[in-house]
């Protein structure tokens, strides 16, 4: 069965830094792979999807994500966070043979002001 | 933008007790999901949901849980007699084709609290 792993379980930066997440997953499959991000008591909201295409995905808020299938890995970039982006990001897998949906841990991401 | 909804946003039951969480999911959608997430742990799979039958569940999808479309609109999860490890927040899902080709959006939740 296939497995999500994000490696950083807390990241805390400060405003204007650049932010890369980490994410690894174990199908060797065909995959999509997601983040979704959580605020602070708010649902999950996607940020950005990998169906197929070009590697580097573009999504909301300037976030964007590179999948390398050599590496397995969707890893989430910004290039300069703010202190909105405090949040808890989750990156998710699915693939062709199932309908669930494979989460990480989550990485809590701090941004000081 | 439509969104999926989920009532009520907590609820409180003491073990033992069933309880019937809802949801509503994007009206054009097909496909139906939730998951739970225990506090500080990882989002879960339970269960996903399509055309009246459920098309896959984890293991901890066992007999105290079901699932049902009463009507063309909700989409319930019920735990029939609650265990304090159910305490956890519940996330409803819906996608307009299955997991495996699109994306789910997910309601806000209901914090379930079993004493």
């Amino acid at each position: 069965a296939q497995s999500v792993s994000q490696h950083n379980h807390h990241v805390i930066l400060s405003e204007a830094a650049s932010l890369e997440l980490g994410c690894n997953y174990s199908y060797g499959g065909t995959v999509n792979l997601f983040w979704y991000v959580q605020y602070p008591g708010q649902h999950l909201q996607l940020l950005l999807k990998y169906f197929s295409g070009d590697p580097l995905v573009k999504g909301i808020k300037g976030f964007e994500a590179e999948f390398i299938k050599s590496k397995f890995s969707f890893n989430l970039r910004k290039p300069s966070v703010q202190w909105s982006d405090t949040a808890e990001y989750f990156c998710a897998v699915t693939d062709y043979n199932n309908n669930d949906m494979r989460f990480g841990a989550g990485t809590r991401l701090t941004v000081k002001p | 933008e439509p969104e999926v909804t989920q009532t009520p946003s907590h609820q409180v039951t003491q073990m033992g007790q069933e309880v019937i969480l809802r949801c509503v999911p994007i009206s054009n959608h097909l496909y139906f999901y939730w998951y739970r997430q225990i506090l500080g742990q990882k989002v879960e799979f339970l269960v996903s949901f399509y055309n009246n039958e459920i098309s896959e569940k984890s293991e901890i999808f066992d007999d105290q849980f079901s699932v049902e479309r009463p009507d063309g609109s909700n989409f319930t999860l019920k735990i029939r007699s609650t265990k304090l490890e159910d305490s956890a927040m519940y996330f409803c899902a819906s996608s307009g084709q299955g997991a495996s080709t699109d994306t789910q959006y997910f309601g806000p939740g209901t914090r379930l609290t079993v004493l």
